[in-house]
């Protein structure tokens, strides 16, 4: 079975610094990845995906990941965070192939510090 | 706005109930898939329908049950309810294209928040 591990609980980070979340997964086959955040009583908004192709993908509101194979790995990054990117962050796999339930990891809470 | 609808917004019952959550999917999307996120458990898949067919089954519990209408909306059904069943349920759609072999990407809902006394 599938599994999302992403080490860090909760991140702090300077408005306008950079930052990197870290999601690590195992899956026997081509791994289908997605990174979510979800804004305080708010529902999952989809930041970007990895399915095929290029490694490096680009999401909304400046974010990107970059899917590392060897490994095991798909951490998301934004170059210069904003007040406004403080919310839980989630990566998850799908196993592809129609059935296609989402294995979550814990989530990271970032916090912004202004 | 995903284009996924939930109703109720929030639920407030009692131990030994019954409830039923709704969720409408995107217009077009096929797909039907229900999560619940708790704070000791995370986020979990519960189940998913295509095009009214049960497809897949996660951690779902024998007290739960769901089923897709022809319309497409959804319906999850949690009955002799427990407070360990306080949570937020997600719905999310998609259009899954099957044959591919491509997960397809999932929209989710605003969520339905169950609080059980």
């Amino acid at each position: 079975a599938q599994s999302v591990t992403q080490p860090d609980i909760h991140i702090t980070v300077s408005e306008g610094a950079s930052l990197e979340l870290r999601c690590n997964y195992s899956y026997g086959a081509t791994p289908y990845l997605f990174w979510y955040v979800q804004s305080p009583g708010q529902g999952l908004q989809l930041l970007l995906k990895y399915f095929s192709g290029d490694t490096l993908v680009q999401g909304i509101k400046g974010f990107e990941a970059e899917f590392k194979r060897s490994q095991s790995s798909f951490n998301l990054r934004k170059p210069s965070v904003h007040w406004s990117d403080a919310a839980e962050y989630f990566c998850a796999v799908a196993p592809g192939g129609g059935a296609d339930g989402l294995t979550f990891g814990k989530g990271t809470h970032l916090i912004i510090q202004p | 706005d995903s284009g996924v609808t939930q109703t109720p917004k929030h639920l407030i019952t009692a131990t030994g109930q019954r409830v039923t959550l709704r969720c409408s999917p995107r217009s077009g999307d096929l797909s039907v898939y229900w999560y619940q996120q708790s704070l000791d458990q995370g986020l979990q898949f519960l189940i998913q329908y295509y095009n009214g067919e049960e497809r897949a089954k996660g951690n779902i519990l024998e007290r739960f049950s769901a089923q897709q209408f022809p319309d497409l909306h959804s319906e999850l059904n949690l009955s002799s309810l427990e407070l360990g069943d306080s949570a937020l349920y997600f719905c999310a759609s998609s259009a899954n294209r099957f044959g591919t072999g491509v997960a397809d990407t999932q929209y989710f809902g605003p969520g339905t928040r169950l609080t059980v006394l």
